[in-house]
């Protein structure tokens, strides 16, 4: 079974600023790693995703994450926020080629101030 | 290319009833997947159709049920309507199981049991 923990439940940051969201998984096989976005009262959208080959992933919005293997991590980072990257953030894990079942972690709401 | 669609978007209903939620994917994709979202448990996998055969299922109670058309269309039914079951419950689609890496949400049906 696998499982995920986003470890801020809100980041306040402002504007221009960098950030960083963290998140931990914990899984018994090899695992396929996400980050959706969420902004209010719409779906789901994917950031970035990791699958294979490099640890460094980008995604877009100027975001990018990187894989840990050994930390079990993979925390998305933002170089310079805008007042438009404010929403809820979540943190995904698969199994390989299993990717229609997610587990999600609880979120990350980024507050951006200005 | 139209997106996920979810009808409806909103609705109300009372302890005891049921409710029928449906999901129309992007065209051309055959996987739907459902997911309830909470305030406090957060993003819970319900279960994935691929070409109208269930393939994976989460851990909700039996009066959870779907089903997905020979047009990849699906359809999510709770019966018996319990206070606890007030949930904004996503679709998502992807053109094959297991294979791309993401999943294209819809926007959601809010359900209100009183």
């Amino acid at each position: 079974a696998q499982s995920v923990t986003q470890l801020d439940s809100q980041v306040p940051v402002f504007e221009e600023a960098p950030v960083e969201l963290r998140c931990n998984y914990s899984s018994s096989v090899s695992v396929y790693l996400f980050w959706y976005v969420q902004y209010p009262n719409q779906g789901l959208q994917l950031l970035l995703k990791y699958l294979s080959g490099s640890t460094l992933v980008k995604g877009i919005n100027g975001f990018e994450a990187e894989f840990n293997k050994s930390q079990t991590s993979f925390h998305l980072r933002k170089p310079s926020v805008h007042i438009s990257d404010t929403a809820e953030y979540f943190c995904a894990v698969s199994e390989l080629h299993n990717t229609g079942k997610l587990i999600f972690g609880q979120g990350t709401t980024l507050q951006v101030k200005p | 290319k139209a997106g996920v669609t979810q009808t409806p978007r909103y609705l109300i209903k009372t302890r005891g009833q049921q409710v029928t939620l449906s999901c129309s994917p992007i065209s051309g994709h055959r996987s739907v997947s459902w997911y309830q979202q909470t305030p406090g448990q957060g993003l819970q996998f319900l279960f994935e159709y691929f070409s109208e055969t269930q393939r994976n299922k989460g851990n909700f109670p039996g009066r959870f049920s779907g089903r997905q058309f020979s047009n990849s269309r699906s359809e999510m039914n709770v019966s018996t309507l319990e206070l606890g079951d007030s949930a904004l419950y996503l679709c998502a689609s992807s053109p094959e199981s297991g294979r791309t890496g993401e999943l294209f949400f819809g926007e959601g049906s809010r359900l209100t049991v009183l």
